[in-house]
């Protein structure tokens, strides 16, 4: 079975730093997703993970440690256009399974 | 660009109703998803497919099936809708690092 935690909401100012944690527990790690969903919309793509280490893109980067079952996202110099939900996705064999998501509040 | 196309964006059924759900990737992806989305449940893995004519269980199969005839359509079928189907219907397809979603079809049934 697979377990995949996030939290449910958090809110962050204009221009800060944010970083949205998710852990797991899988079988058959194959890798994990990063994805954006506005209110809506359908998720887009934001990231992949399946080394350790660290993943930038742009304003966006992502963490991920296989032996603690733990990535995270981090938003830099945040725009109020980043307010959405952030899933977190983990690939188990073929399986791409998604935990209920991190709805962020960007304030001015 | 990658193409995920669901069939309708909006769709109302009534109880009882044979719903088809309808989507088609350009990207010769093997793989391919059907997830329902509903507030406070995130998205649920109904059914997916590997590979032509193979298909696979997700979390919650009951009361679904599909069909995988050629690899570019993933077909998801309510054989007999119910007023619990009411959701947003999300597919996807993905092959190694890539995975993308179509736009959604939100279901009613009435």
């Amino acid at each position: 079975g697979q377990n995949i935690d996030q939290p449910t909401e958090m809110t962050a100012t204009e221009g800060a730093i944010v970083q949205i944690n998710c852990t797991y527990q899988t079988s058959g790690f194959n890798g994990l997703f990063w994805y954006q969903q506005h209110a809506g919309e359908a998720p887009t793509f934001l990231s992949y993970n399946v080394l350790d280490g660290l993943e930038e893109k742009g304003r966006f980067s992502s963490f991920l440690s296989r032996s603690k079952g733990y990535s995270y996202l981090l938003l830099k110099e945040l725009q109020m256009k980043d307010s959405a939900s952030y899933l977190c996705a983990v690939v188990e064999g073929d399986k791409l399974i998604f935990g209920t998501g991190t709805r962020l509040q960007v304030f001015p | 660009d990658v193409k995920v196309t669901q069939s309708s964006r909006y769709l109302v059924k009534r109880t009882g109703e044979k719903v088809f759900l309808e989507c088609v990737q350009d990207m010769d992806h093997e793989n391919m998803f059907w997830y329902r989305q509903d507030p406070g449940l995130g998205l649920r893995l109904i059914y997916f497919s590997y590979d032509v004519k193979m298909k696979e269980k997700g979390d919650i199969p009951e009361g679904y099936s599909v069909s995988r005839e050629k690899k570019e359509r993933f077909s998801l079928i309510l054989e007999s809708a119910s007023t619990n189907q009411t959701s947003m219907y999300l597919c996807a397809s993905s092959l190694a690092r890539e995975a993308f979603f179509g736009q959604g079809t939100r279901l009613t049934v009435v």
